[in-house]
């Protein structure tokens, strides 16, 4: 079985923070993918990579910045955290392009 | 316009009764279409993966993509308490990293 896993499911942390969050995959994906998902709005792609160090921004990439120095791990990072991303966030991978994604527990994160 | 369009419900049957789920897209270029299921707390797992028109089924699961009038939807048979969940319809075009997700429909399935 595929397996996704994030370094935290809940995260609380304060205005202005820098907030990392990990994600880790064993099954040698290429694709990995970082979202966030709000109520009424779906899933949001924030960035997705193809490769080691290969990046690319989503639909809402501001206020994000990601890091993929292996290929099992993906990394999120909030520079600093503000209110307006309280929300949960989910990392996927998948094994190539078009395939089906399989994600992880999520990561409830909420800015105080 | 939302590139997928899907009604949140929530829709609430009875155990034993068909689901209907379904989704509208708008760009005829999407050839890969899927259905996650995300329980309560956890993140979305894959149900059905389909390519281009037709049907498919998988034991008490139907998915059907009517790529004419650019529609898809997931049945449910015999539902069952268990299946209580949010369920997304997602489409993908040839050669493309990005998925389209739908916003998903909460369903309660009723004992």
């Amino acid at each position: 079985d595929v397996k996704v896993t994030q370094s935290s499911r809940y995260l609380v942390k304060r205005t202005g923070e820098k907030v990392f969050l990990e994600c880790v995959q064993d099954m040698d994906h290429e694709n990995m993918f970082w979202y966030r998902q709000d109520p009424g709005l779906g899933l949001r792609l924030i960035y997705f990579s193809y490769d080691v160090k290969m990046k690319e921004k989503g639909d809402i990439p501001e206020g994000y910045s990601v890091s993929r120095e292996k290929k099992e791990r993906f990394s999120l990072i909030l520079e600093s955290a503000s209110t307006n991303q309280t929300s949960m966030y989910l990392c996927a991978s998948s094994p190539q392009t078009g395939a089906e994604q399989y994600f992880g527990p999520g990561t409830r994160l909420t800015v105080t | 316009q939302k590139e997928v369009e899907q009604d949140p419900g929530p829709l609430s049957v009875p155990e034993g009764a068909i689901v209907s789920l379904n989704c509208t897209y708008s760009n005829s270029a999407f050839q890969y279409f899927m259905w996650y299921r995300q329980y309560s707390r956890k993140g979305p797992e894959l149900l059905m993966y389909t390519y281009s028109s037709g049907n498919k089924e998988d034991g008490r699961f139907t998915a059907q993509v009517d790529k004419s009038s650019k529609y898809i939807s997931l049945f449910i048979r015999d539902s069952q308490p268990s299946d209580s969940a949010t369920y997304l319809c997602a489409v993908i075009n040839t050669g493309g990293f990005k998925t389209i997700f739908g916003a998903g429909t909460r369903l309660f399935v009723k004992a």
